[in-house]
């Protein structure tokens, strides 16, 4: 157990639809990254908050935003969801460049 | 170019062989270097952090870095089936919490 959970596990939605993704960092990290990963690809750099600020942003599309709570809970949102969307989603807490994922969820648009 | 190639396999290898995961990397900013292993899509686990060149030895694994070369290797001794796994690599700069990943290789140790 990495200590950084993940919410929902699984989720089934629609095109058009917008979810929203849940990361509660190990106990103490205050750097929360977000991840994609689609079946044909690696692990796709999102986005990275730490301590509720904004730090990095990869390949994040537009519908797609992040932020980082006063709890250092995080949460990703996705909207205008499309096929191609489906993917697992990660978030990783870290500390000293050491990065701890959690579990992930596995996105699937209908 | 991408800035971490890795080569996805699939590599399938018998039980108690030598196993050699490989990474090239382009940026010379970078200077740590993970391994992770992720089973059947759950989430990534580190293995490995190193940030110097030379070798990191912990167990049955070794990783290997060679920054002139911008190539890093993780040697896996005596590999059992519970190895069997995606490993994939990690990269990072100096002062930065950014991680760039390889692809990922696909590998299987069987029996």
């Amino acid at each position: 157990d990495s200590g950084v959970t993940q919410t929902p596990k699984h989720l089934i939605t629609a095109t058009g639809q917008r979810v929203t993704l849940r990361c509660s960092p190990r106990s103490g990290d205050l750097s929360v990254y977000w991840y994609q990963q689609s079946l044909d690809q690696g692990l796709q750099f999102l986005i990275h908050y730490y301590n509720g600020e904004e730090r990095a942003k990869g390949n994040i599309l537009e519908r797609f935003s992040a932020q980082q709570f006063p709890d250092l809970h995080s949460e990703l949102n996705l909207s205008s969801l499309e096929l191609g969307d489906s993917a697992l989603y990660f978030c990783a807490s870290s500390v000293a460049g050491e990065a701890f994922f959690g579990q992930g969820t596995r996105l699937t648009v209908v | 170019q991408k800035e971490v190639e890795q080569d996805p396999g699939p590599l399938s290898v018998p039980e108690g062989a030598i196993v050699s995961l490989n990474c090239t990397y382009s940026n010379s900013a970078f200077q740590y270097f993970m391994w992770y292993r992720q089973y059947s899509r759950k989430g990534p686990e580190l293995l490995m952090y190193t940030y110097s060149s030379g070798n990191k030895e912990d167990g049955r694994f070794t990783a290997q870095v060679d920054k002139s070369s911008k190539y890093i290797s993780l040697f896996i001794r005596d590999s059992q089936p519970s190895d069997s796994a995606t490993y994939l690599c990690a990269m990072s700069q100096y002062n930065t919490d950014k991680l760039i990943f390889g692809t990922g290789t696909r590998l299987q140790v069987f029996p």
